[in-house]
């Protein structure tokens, strides 16, 4: 079946930038996304990137697209230490009616 | 708050119990997901159901697991002879249909199966 990989966790000093990878598998993805989950807390959007796209950035975050290599990367600029969290890269399956999702990245912020 | 709601929020159970869950979506959504998360892992897909119709089960959704969407509403997620391995976060979300742009995730209902 189709997969997404992450890598596990991501430590930086808060005002750095953050940058988290993800691979993906699936030859006709038409929409990739990213989400965040704070503890005790449910899945929450942050932006997503339509597969013809190279790039899409919204404020302090900018998603890059390689649909060659099926590399996906989301940068986050200023990381504070409230964008500690795990966050999940995934990928829309079947003509939009689910999504695959990766194992999350757990981001550190130190201050 | 996405608008979602889902109840309860923690339920703990003896193995071989059943147990239910409830899902509420926002009221004008059409389309209903059920994932589960496990510890260290992102959410896998359940089903989905469109109005009250199911339109999509996962291999993972055993025959103990049976989720229901009457009126098209809220829906119920039924769990039967729970295992300890069904322990888990169950999430919903909904949907207009085709707007996975537009999906949003409930805080989920944390199992532990005793």
């Amino acid at each position: 079946g189709e997969d997404v990989e992450q890598s596990l966790f991501l430590s930086v000093r808060e005002g750095d930038s953050s940058v988290i990878n993800c691979t993906y598998t699936d030859s006709s993805s038409t929409y990739l996304y990213w989400y965040k989950q704070e503890p005790g807390a449910g899945l929450q959007l942050l932006t997503y990137i339509f597969s013809n796209m190279d790039m899409k950035q919204d404020q302090r975050l900018t998603v890059l697209l390689n649909k060659k290599d099926k590399h996906l990367s989301l940068r986050i600029a200023d990381t504070q230490t409230g964008d500690s969290a795990i966050y999940f890269c995934a990928d829309e399956m079947e003509y939009g009616n689910k999504l695959v999702f990766g194992a999350g990245t757990i981001l550190r912020v130190k201050s | 708050d996405t608008g979602v709601s889902q109840d309860p929020r923690h339920k703990i159970t003896k193995r071989g119990q059943n147990v239910t869950f409830r899902c509420d979506p926002i009221s004008e959504h059409n389309r209903l997901y059920w994932y589960r998360q496990t510890l260290g892992q992102g959410p896998e897909f359940l089903t989905y159901f469109q109005n009250e119709a199911q339109l999509e089960k996962s291999r993972l959704l055993s025959d103990r697991f049976s989720a229901e969407r009457p009126k098209g509403s809220f829906s119920t997620l039924e769990i039967q002879r729970t295992e300890q391995g069904d322990s888990a976060m169950y999430l919903c979300a909904s949907s207009l249909e085709g707007g996975l742009r537009e999906q949003y995730f409930g805080p989920g209902t944390r199992l532990t199966v005793t």
